[in-house]
């Protein structure tokens, strides 16, 4: 049972490096988020997905930076050509409902933490 | 756009004393509030949250928070603190119209045996 998972763990990759991880959202579960979180800070938003529909991708912070849900379920964060500047934990969060749960208890994975040397 | 405030990076309390852990949101609007808390290396995991019911909101691991629009505050309180407390807490609001979620600086949280 399950909770969200996020894959892999942790990840090291050299400078110019492409990555992509992985998060598994709970069964059933419409609602799917991406946030970045930098050492010492909170979590930023990253983008929102409504089963396979991405709609709102405001928080990513560059082109490099692509998320995709094809099915609905499995999504997908890929950062190309990695900076330092990107080294974070890159938390998954999934929540019941779609917009109409404003409220509802977002899931959060334990995060990938990238580390871009 | 709406956010919040968290006073206060790190906060220390003695085993048994009073937890109060602050935020301040800014708002023109009542908005929705919530309290996560994060142990080390694991996600976030939702402590309680505040929309618009009741003002005095009870949640996990006997935390509470009350909401007080004319202070525009929303602190975190527990009467006696645990060792299994320390973790670092965040303040988090909504913003826009969905679940949109805006993250304070957060918190951590040291108990002293």
């Amino acid at each position: 049972g399950a909770g969200v998972s996020q894959s892999p763990r942790y990840k090291v990759a050299k400078r110019g490096q492409d990555v992509a991880l992985r998060c598994d959202p709970i069964s059933g579960h419409v609602s799917l988020f991406w946030y970045q979180q930098a050492l010492g800070q909170g979590p930023e938003f990253l983008t929102y997905f409504q089963n396979e529909a991405q709609l709102d991708k405001s928080g990513l912070p560059s082109d490099r930076f692509f998320a995709e849900r094809p099915e609905g379920s499995v999504s997908t964060l890929k950062i190309q050509r990695t900076q330092q500047e990107d080294s974070a934990v890159y938390l998954c969060a999934s929540s019941p409902r779609g917009l109409a749960g404003t409220t509802d208890t977002q899931y959060f994975g334990p995060g990938t933490r990238l580390t871009v040397l | 756009a709406q956010s919040v405030t968290q006073l206060g990076s790190h906060v220390s309390v003695s085993e048994g004393a009073l937890v109060l852990l602050r935020c301040n949101y800014s708002s023109s609007v009542p908005p929705y509030l919530f309290w996560y808390v994060q142990y080390p290396n694991q996600g976030l995991q939702l402590l309680l949250k505040y929309t618009s019911a009741a003002t005095l909101v009870k949640g996990i691991n006997g935390f509470e928070a009350e909401f007080k629009k004319s202070e525009t505050s929303f602190h975190l309180t527990k009467p006696s603190a645990h060792m299994s407390d320390a973790a670092e807490y965040f303040c988090a609001v909504i913003r826009g119209g969905y679940q949109k979620v805006t993250f304070g600086t957060g918190t951590k949280l040291q108990v002293i045996p």
